[in-house]
């Protein structure tokens, strides 16, 4: 079984509307971070959270991860094309190194 | 400037052929990482190493082999012995801690017919 989910599986927005996308797992978690891919590029880092109930923001992307860390949040506000891509949930499921587990991806279309 | 450098791009074997995958860091990292990416799968972890001279199997290191003799290098090997090669490889390095982020190279396809 997946032990990330991601939902929705794929979405597509109108440029400037605000969107959110999330990841769930069934265990504990010690550390969730969050990661863009561009189709056919690596992934590029976005954030990490590491702390139940805690929330980091960069330009008009805020993540948050709830009490129990077990799902995390990633919201867009005001989407631009730039913000279009492959989102990525990546997980330390063990707290014993940096070795990650990830979900399948949420594909984020912006139409102009 | 620092990163993660994989080489090439693009590759392309005939089945029953052996192909190696480079991956170089100049990140001063200590661990590195393949992953495998294939539609509608998300990152698989293949091989994982922490410190030079030793690595540890992934979740899916059947028809793989690796090395990891400098600190800067780690290099993949997909063997004939893979049922399914064709796939898209992403090689991370970071430092080896606890909530260290993973920092990804920009991947080699390899298509295997």
């Amino acid at each position: 079984s997946q032990e990330l989910e991601q939902s929705p599986q794929s979405l597509i927005v109108q440029e400037g509307k605000n969107l959110t996308i999330n990841c769930t797992s069934s265990k504990t978690l010690y550390g969730l971070y969050w990661y863009k891919q561009k189709y056919g590029e690596g992934l590029i880092f976005l954030m990490m959270l590491q702390k139940g109930g805690e929330e980091k923001s960069h330009e008009k992307i805020t993540a948050k991860l709830d009490e129990k860390k077990q799902q995390s949040s990633l919201h867009i506000t005001a989407s631009q094309p730039s913000h279009a891509g492959i989102y990525l949930c990546g997980a330390d499921r063990t707290g014993a190194n940096s070795k990650l587990t990830f979900g399948k991806g949420i594909t984020l279309s912006v139409r102009p | 400037d620092g990163g993660i450098t994989q080489s090439p791009k693009y590759l392309f074997r005939k089945e029953g052929q052996n192909v190696t995958l480079s991956c170089e860091q100049n990140l001063n990292h200590d661990a590195m990482y393949w992953y495998r990416q294939d539609p509608g799968q998300g990152l698989r972890l293949i091989y994982y190493s922490q410190i030079v001279n030793d690595f540890q199997k992934g979740d899916i290191a059947e028809g793989y082999s690796v090395s990891r003799e400098k600190k800067e290098s780690f290099p993949l090997t997909v063997t004939s012995a893979q049922k399914n090669p064709t796939a898209f490889y992403l090689c991370a390095s970071s430092k080896g801690q606890v909530n260290s982020p993973l920092h990804f190279g920009n991947g080699t396809r390899l298509t295997v017919t």
